[in-house]
C-alpha cells in the first residue's frame, strides 16, 4: 500500500531553469510534510517541511506548495544548478507520537549545465 | 549527519547468516528508526524505538528484530539473512521534544549471496 505516490520517477532540467517534483497522499490524518535530499552514497538530508496550515513554504531557492484540499504538494527548485543534481524523496507522517515517516518512491533529478 | 554513526557501514554476508547492524547517536535523543531503501520503494520503516527497552514494529517488520538497550544505541537484527533483506539500511533519530525534524546516519550497504 503506497501512501505517498511521487512523480515524475526522473527528471531533467537545465540550469537555470525551474525543476518541479509532486507528491500525492492519501491519508488525511497526515500533518507534516518533509522532502529530503540525498546525494549517491550519503543518507537523506532533510531540505525543507511544510506543516498543513499553510499553503506555501519557501527557503532559498526551494518552495513548497502545499494544497490540503487535493492532499497534493510539491517540490519547486528555482534557477536549478549542476549541484542539485540528487534524489528527492518526499515524505508524510503524523506528528502526534512516534512520527513514523511514509516516503515517496523517489526522483532523481538532473541538471544540464 | 547530527552525531549519527552506523556500522558496518558495508557487509556482505550468505543466506541464513545471523546478522547485526548498529547505529549509534551522541546526542540522547529518544526517538531512534530504521529504514531500508530499495529502488523504486523509496524508504521504508523497519522498526522504530521511543525509549530504552521501547521498540515496536514499522512497516516491512517481518525477518528482522531490534533492541535498545541504552539511550545512544540502536541495534537491527536479521536472524537468518534472506537475499530479499539486500538493500541499503539507514538509522534515523528525531530529537525528543518540540521538533519534527527525523536526521538520517550515512547508512549501511549490505548484500545477502
Amino acid at each position: 500500500q503506497q501512501q505517498v505516490k511521487q512523480s515524475p520517477q526522473s527528471l531533467i532540467v537545465q540550469k537555470g531553469g525551474i525543476s518541479i517534483i509532486n507528491c500525492a497522499y492519501e491519508n488525511t490524518a497526515f500533518d507534516y510534510f518533509p522532502w529530503y535530499q540525498q546525494f549517491p552514497g550519503k543518507g537523506p538530508a532533510l531540505l525543507i517541511a511544510i506543516r498543513p496550515d499553510v499553503s506555501e513554504k519557501k527557503e532559498g531557492r526551494f518552495t513548497i506548495s502545499f494544497n490540503k484540499s487535493a492532499k497534493q504538494f510539491s517540490l519547486h527548485i528555482m534557477d536549478s544548478q549542476p549541484g542539485d543534481s540528487a534524489t528527492y524523496f518526499c515524505a508524510a507522517s503524523i506528528t502526534q507520537g512516534a512520527q513514523k515517516l511514509v516516503f515517496g518512491q523517489g526522483t532523481r533529478l538532473t541538471i544540464n549545465p | 549527519d547530527a552525531g549519527i554513526t552506523q556500522s558496518p557501514r558495508h557487509k556482505v554476508t550468505e543466506t541464513g547468516t545471523p546478522v547485526t547492524l548498529r547505529c549509534h547517536q551522541t546526542e540522547n535523543h529518544r526517538y531512534m528508526y530504521w529504514y531500508r531503501q530499495d529502488p523504486g520503494h523509496g524508504l521504508r520503516l523497519i522498526h522504530y524505538s521511543y525509549g530504552v527497552k521501547d521498540t515496536d514494529k514499522g512497516e516491512v517488520s517481518d525477518g528482522y528484530s531490534v533492541s535498545r538497550s541504552k539511550t545512544e544505541d540502536f541495534l537491527l537484527t536479521l536472524e537468518s539473512a534472506t537475499s530479499s533483506q539486500t538493500s541499503v539500511y539507514f538509522c534515523a533519530i528525531k530529537e525528543t521534544s518540540g521538533s519534527y525534524e527525523q536526521y538520517f546516519g550515512p547508512g549501511t550497504r549490505l548484500t545477502v549471496t
